[in-house]
This record gives C-alpha cells, structure tokens and sequence, in this order.
C-alpha cells in the first residue's frame, strides 16, 4: 500500500528554470494538498483540491500553479524558481474536505527542492 | 485569525524522563487537532487526533494528549521518553472551513540517556 507517492525526491534547480513537482495517491481520496516546509516556519499550505476539478490556493501560492490531473494525481509546477522556493514540499491527501470526524491527511515523505 | 501554536521550539529530556509538548490553539479554529510526528528526512506520521468524544487521546508509541477547550489546549505527553522519539512533532489544527490543516511552527525533541 504505497499511500502518497511523490517525485522527485530531491532536485536542484538554477534560478528561473522550471519544473514539475508530481503527486498520486492510491487510497480513492478526495482531497489532496500542497504544503511547503520551512526551517521554524512549520508547514504552510501552498495550493489544495477539495476534489476532482477544482483548486484554491492557499497561504503561500505565489511562484505556484497546480494541476488537478485526475482524482489519483496532483501536480505542483514552478514557472520560473527562485532561491526563496528552496524547500521541502510535502504532498497529501483526505478522503473528504470538511470537519467529518476521523478525517485525517496522510502526507507523501517529501521533495527536497533547492534553488541555487 | 487562526492560528496553533507551539511553545518552545527545542524540548531536551533525559531517557526515561516525562515528555511534555504544549500546543494551543485560536478559539478560531474547530476542535479538530492532531499531532504529527516526523523523523529526519521523511514525511510527517500521524500521532494522534481529537474529533469527538473523550478529551483524552491515545495514540501511537505511548504518546498521549489532552483536549482542553477552556485553556485552548492540546499538549502531547509520554511518562517515559525513549531514545526513538527523538523527532520533530507538529501540531495542527482544522481550518474554520474544514478544507486544510493549520500546522504550528514545531517542536524539535532530543533525547539523551
């Protein structure tokens, strides 16, 4: 049961080149999310899909586009990378958005991106 | 404004020893909390959560934590801290609209024996 799969695992970009950063689940989830993570910073949500087709941006979206491609996958894409998008970005899902109770978001093990 | 936060950004405990994390949370936000847990250079696990019902919650390697409306608490606890939990923890909350997880800014445990 793979759960959240993300790649790649690490990249380095130079500044203004532009990549994709690839999401799938295999739990038949509805939601699923983009979240960036920081030193001291937590995590901050980036983009997130309530469901199949739609998308809403989140805390940090700038610099970022998303592509809802189907209900297993989510695509996170950097048109043109910059130093301050060096980070890990961590990939979820959920089976529903709401406040059902037991609704937990299972997160993917992460892409290490840096920016030089 | 919605917000969780986590007091102290480095915890330090000695094996054996108690392990007290302290959460608080924006009365902003519903009552759904969790804790997660990440090891160095791996995805964050989860821990623990409160939806309904009992406000004390058992989760995972003897982790525990306490839901406690009036104080806008939610600190995780273990009696007996093991060299293993040494991990960064997370705090989060469910947003107002129910649509994504408010995260605080973490919690890094060491362990020494």
């Amino acid at each position: 049961n793979a759960g959240v799969t993300q790649t790649p695992k690490f990249q380095v970009l130079k500044t203004g080149q532009s990549m994709t950063l690839q999401c799938a689940q295999d739990m038949n989830h509805n939601s699923m999310y983009w979240y960036r993570q920081d030193p001291g910073m937590g995590l901050r949500l980036i983009y997130y899909s309530a469901s199949e087709g739609t998308t809403d941006k989140g805390e940090v979206p700038n610099g970022y586009n998303v592509s809802r491609l189907n209900k297993r996958e989510f695509s996170l894409r950097l048109e043109s990378a910059a130093p301050s998008q060096t980070s890990v970005y961590f990939c979820a899902s959920r089976r529903l958005t709401g406040k059902a109770a037991g609704n937990t978001i299972y997160f993917g093990e992460g892409s290490w991106l840096t920016v030089v | 404004a919605q917000s969780v936060t986590q007091l102290g950004s480095h915890v330090s405990v000695s094996e054996g020893a108690l392990v007290l994390l302290r959460c608080n949370y924006s009365s902003s936000v519903p009552p759904y909390l969790f804790w997660y847990v990440q090891y160095p250079n791996q995805g964050l696990q989860l821990l623990l959560k409160y939806t309904t019902g009992a406000t004390l919650v058992k989760g995972i390697n003897g982790f525990e934590a306490e839901f406690k409306k009036s104080e806008t608490s939610f600190h995780l606890t273990k009696p007996s801290a093991h060299m293993s939990d040494a991990a960064e923890y997370f705090c989060a909350a469910l947003n107002q609209a129910g649509t994504a997880l408010i995260f605080g800014k973490g919690t890094t445990l060491s362990v020494s024996s």
